[in-house]
């Protein structure tokens, strides 16, 4: 299982853009890189999921490079409401048996007004 | 109601009692997860089953025990419980394979066990 490594804890104000960053310097060539969203007292929450390039949906960017070892979380003009703890995860993906999926510690991100 | 449901949401219990935490989803998934979560140490997976004859452990798995009475259903077990199982528990569900999918992991809201 590819093991992924994220910073502890991130600060950041309203309006601001955040980028997230994760290694996965062991990623798999079936791994897909998944980002989730967790506040407190409640379960893990799906944000978004690539495997090579750029995905953008209505909430986050995220950015892979050509290499697949790291990938970047991209959350626009965060608001109050972001603070939250996010995990990136590397498994299976679209149509694909397999690993399950393990999260590391996270990143939690504090945003202030 | 939820898709995932855990049941109980919050028990309090003593050192050696047996506990069970149950699992239901109404999403028609074939994988389900049991994952704990401990302040500081984010989440970690304790058994995940891919289908109803299909078990394995996890990263921390030892003093737990799961059974899969049901596509829907996914139970944990502390056969005897001690205070470093104290933690809040989640269950998760997962589509695989027949639909394109992102692999996505549904979360109950959470059992939060407390041993004293």
């Amino acid at each position: 299982l590819a093991k992924t490594t994220q910073p502890i804890s991130m600060d950041s104000y309203e309006g601001q853009e955040v980028n997230i960053t994760c290694s996965h310097n062991n990623i798999a060539t079936n791994d897909y890189i998944t980002w989730y969203q967790q506040f407190p007292s409640q379960g893990p929450r799906f944000i978004i999921q690539g495997y090579k390039t750029k995905v953008t949906n209505e909430v986050a960017s995220l950015f892979i490079p050509a290499d697949r070892k790291s990938s970047t979380l991209s959350l626009p003009r965060v608001s109050l409401s972001d603070t939250a703890v996010y995990y990136c995860l590397v498994g299976v993906g679209i149509g694909q048996a397999g690993t399950a999926l393990i999260f590391g510690k996270g990143t939690t991100l504090s945003v202030s007004s | 109601d939820a898709d995932v449901t855990q049941t109980p949401r919050n028990r309090i219990t003593k050192t050696g009692k047996r506990i069970m935490l149950e699992c239901s989803q109404t999403k028609g998934h074939d994988r389900m997860y049991w994952y704990r979560q401990d302040p500081g140490l984010g989440l970690r997976l304790i058994y995940y089953s891919f289908d109803v004859k299909d078990i394995n452990k996890g990263e921390i798995s030892d003093g737990y025990s799961v059974s899969r009475q049901a596509q829907a259903k996914f139970s944990l077990s502390l056969e005897s419980a001690i205070p470093n199982q104290t933690a809040l528990y989640f269950c998760a569900t997962s589509d695989f394979g027949v639909k394109r999918n992102t692999g996505e992991l549904f979360f109950g809201e959470g059992s939060r066990l407390t041993v004293l």
